[in-house]
């Protein structure tokens, strides 16, 4: 099970959308509608924010949306604003009752 | 409210085992399976393995088989580690399935403060 792959920074001004990728294969994220996206902070818990590709759990903010296309997942986050810096991960179902995790992403709000 | 309150810090040699446990409030264990994920100083998370607390069914990452055992008690889940080394430093999570009766779907809502666990000698 390799690691998907995640840009390693991405970085946007405040207002700006940005977009985070998440390539698998078609034994992960191309078989299974089961992509979730985490916010993590430093030294604090993941935060599940995208789930099932593109759902929202309550209380996420609707400037965070997902979408997929083929192996690669991708997280976008509208209207940036400076509290939405962070790490981003992904992870997906990966078959046979496993899940793999990107390598995170680091978003930087300029 | 749900919550996944986790044990302490622990220091560990090379070679020895470690257990973290993850007690469980607010609800039902057994209806969630548990996953549990560790994150290596400065580095991304990595999927461990997940527990079905109402069955004991488990199913661990090919890289941790032979090494780690989850198990459950009364309300409480717990991850054991052995052989470790010192790449198996890393803050440890235990996290809720998202969805309850499920055969696991993903890591969802609920996650434990993790527990950093240091191998040195």
């Amino acid at each position: 099970q390799s690691a998907l792959t995640q840009p390693a920074s991405v970085s946007g001004s405040p207002g700006q959308s940005i977009t985070i990728s998440c390539t698998g294969t078609s034994s992960d994220v191309g078989s299974y509608n089961l992509v979730s996206w985490y916010q993590q902070h430093p030294g604090k818990a993941p935060k599940l924010m995208i789930y099932d590709d593109i759902k929202r759990p309550s209380g996420i903010s609707n400037r965070f949306s997902g979408s997929k296309s083929g192996n690669t997942a991708s997280l976008t986050i509208s209207g940036l604003q400076a509290e939405d810096e962070s790490d981003y991960y992904c992870c997906s179902f990966a078959g046979s009752r496993t899940w793999v995790f990107g390598g995170g992403t680091m978003l930087t709000v300029l | 409210q749900v919550q996944l309150v986790q044990s302490g810090a622990e220091v560990r040699k090379p070679g020895a085992s470690v257990t973290v446990s993850c007690k469980a409030f607010g609800y039902t264990l057994t209806n969630y399976y548990i996953h549990w994920v560790r994150q290596a100083p400065g580095q991304g998370l990595e999927w461990m393995g997940i527990l079905n607390p109402g069955g004991s069914t488990t199913s661990y990452a090919q890289k941790f088989q032979g090494r780690v055992t989850m198990t459950r008690g009364t309300d409480t889940v717990f991850m054991e580690l052995s052989s470790l080394k010192s790449e198996d430093t890393a803050v440890y999570f235990c996290a809720r399935d998202l969805i309850g009766g499920s055969t696991g779907w993903s890591p969802g809502e609920y996650w434990g403060q993790g527990t950093l666990v240091t191998v040195s000698s």
